[in-house]
């Protein structure tokens, strides 16, 4: 069974920074375009980041570009979201997904990351 | 980037209903759509792909159509567990864009 366990989401202060990380396992992250994706309280979902399958393309959206990096571990097969320059509006549960066409399935459970002074 | 648009934002319905949920693009995203159901604190769960292709393990009474710039969503007989939120996804391109979601309610 295919599944991903996100970890690493925590309370940090504006400026700061995280790293999020997203286990993966039941596949081989390097064949799949493995994708990260935010939803704010009560909000509804937002498309963050995009790793392909050979990790040359990276995609990220205009929102976190210049301050979230996506990479991996392949030894680990690991995902991960390293988030820097934090602002409020990044609070969000951050979920993993694996990517066929474009379609995510599976996602991760989430883990939150909560942005405040 | 593609805007996704959904209607209705809330719907109210009772089990046994058929419902359909619409989702229209800014421009043509030929047939890389997607739609998820996500129930309250969980993950969303893809439903469709292809527009009109049912994920492994997903009920028959799920059925996505459409093509181009319109698609829609049909449960055609609604059962308790169906009542969450729903979102269309574009992957035509990058940035991948979602709707805004679309509550299913109980009437």
């Amino acid at each position: 069974e295919e599944q991903l366990l996100e970890s690493g989401g925590h309370f940090v202060q504006p400026g700061g920074s995280l790293r999020l990380s997203c286990a993966a396992s039941g596949f081989t992250l390097t064949s799949y375009s493995m994708n990260w994706v935010r939803q704010a309280p009560g909000k509804g979902l937002e498309w963050v980041s995009s790793l392909s399958a050979n990790g040359l393309a990276i995609h990220y959206a205009d929102s976190v570009k210049g301050r979230f990096t996506i990479s991996r571990d392949n030894s680990k097969n690991t995902l991960y979201l390293h988030l820097n320059t934090l602002r409020a509006d990044d609070t969000a549960m951050y979920y993993c997904a694996k990517a066929r066409s474009g379609d995510l399935s599976p996602w991760g459970q989430g883990t939150l990351v909560t942005v405040s002074s | 980037d593609i805007q996704m648009t959904q209607s209705p934002s809330t719907l109210s319905a009772s089990v046994g209903d058929r419902v359909t949920i619409t989702c229209r693009a800014s421009q043509s995203i030929t047939g890389w759509l997607a739609w998820y159901q996500q129930n309250p604190g969980k993950a969303p769960k893809l439903l469709i792909y292809r527009a009109s292709s049912l994920e492994s393990g997903v009920p028959s009474r799920f059925t996505g159509s459409g093509s181009g710039t319109e698609f829609t969503l049909t449960i055609s007989s609604l059962q308790p567990d169906d009542f969450a939120t729903y979102y269309c996804q574009q992957y035509s391109s990058f940035p991948y864009t979602f709707g805004q979601g679309t509550k299913l309610e109980i009437k």
